[in-house]
């Protein structure tokens, strides 16, 4: 039962835009969401978290916004740049868990 | 720099063969975990480790074992290769629970034929 959900499998982009990358979640009991960028044959990356605490937080060009009465969560990269391009996975961790769940992944590709 | 290293970065086996993925961390983390990932179903965990000698089921164990002997290594098995297990793996480590996200190796790509 797959409750980190990335709806979208692909999403492109013009260089300079915003890219807007959505997770959904079904358990009410995590409390920290995290971002990770994976590249080819490379393993993921760690890219910005956020606490069930806050509704925001940003770093640089990348904003992660949640909204726990939806269970929605976003990733906003703005300007989005051609290296911006890889697979970005959503994931979640309960107060109680040692492992996070992670969404199936969105394919961004941000093209010149 | 803090480093999660994976002992292959491409493997080819046959089939039947008894397959060892090796994982060695730096950073003295208590947690370890082994996930593969594949097209369309992304990651998806298969085992994970919070203490030397403790293990427990992922998502997917079926098929596979794992060994933590020392704290910084978390060696993968592959009892009996087949070709279903042709995927990349991924070892990741962090600290003890409530303290943030991971740290990945750099993946092998493990091809079954």
């Amino acid at each position: 039962d797959q409750q980190v959900k990335q709806n979208s499998p692909s999403l492109s982009v013009q260089e300079g835009r915003i890219s807007i990358l959505n997770c959904d979640y079904t358990n009410s009991m995590f409390d920290y969401f995290l971002w990770y960028k994976k590249y080819p044959a490379e393993g993921p990356t760690f890219l910005i978290s956020i606490s069930s605490i806050k509704d925001k937080n940003e770093d640089g060009r990348f904003t992660v916004f949640l909204n726990k009465s939806a269970k929605h969560l976003s990733l906003h990269i703005v300007p989005s740049q051609p290296g911006d391009s890889a697979v970005y996975f959503c994931a979640a961790r309960t107060p109680a868990g040692y492992a996070l769940n992670f969404g199936k992944g969105t394919s961004l590709l941000v093209t010149p | 720099d803090v480093k999660v290293t994976q002992s292959s970065r491409y493997l080819v086996k046959r089939t039947g063969e008894k397959v060892f993925l090796e994982c060695v961390q730096d950073m003295d983390h208590e947690n370890m975990f082994w996930y593969r990932q594949d097209p369309g179903l992304g990651l998806r965990l298969i085992y994970f480790s919070y203490d030397v000698k403790m293990k427990e089921k992922g998502d997917i164990p079926e098929g596979y074992s794992v060994s933590r002997e020392k704290k910084e290594r978390f060696s993968l098995i592959l009892e009996s290769a087949s070709t279903n297990q042709t995927s990349m793996y991924l070892c990741a480590s962090s600290l003890s629970q409530g303290a943030g996200g991971y740290t990945f190796g750099s993946g092998t790509r493990l091809t079954v034929v």
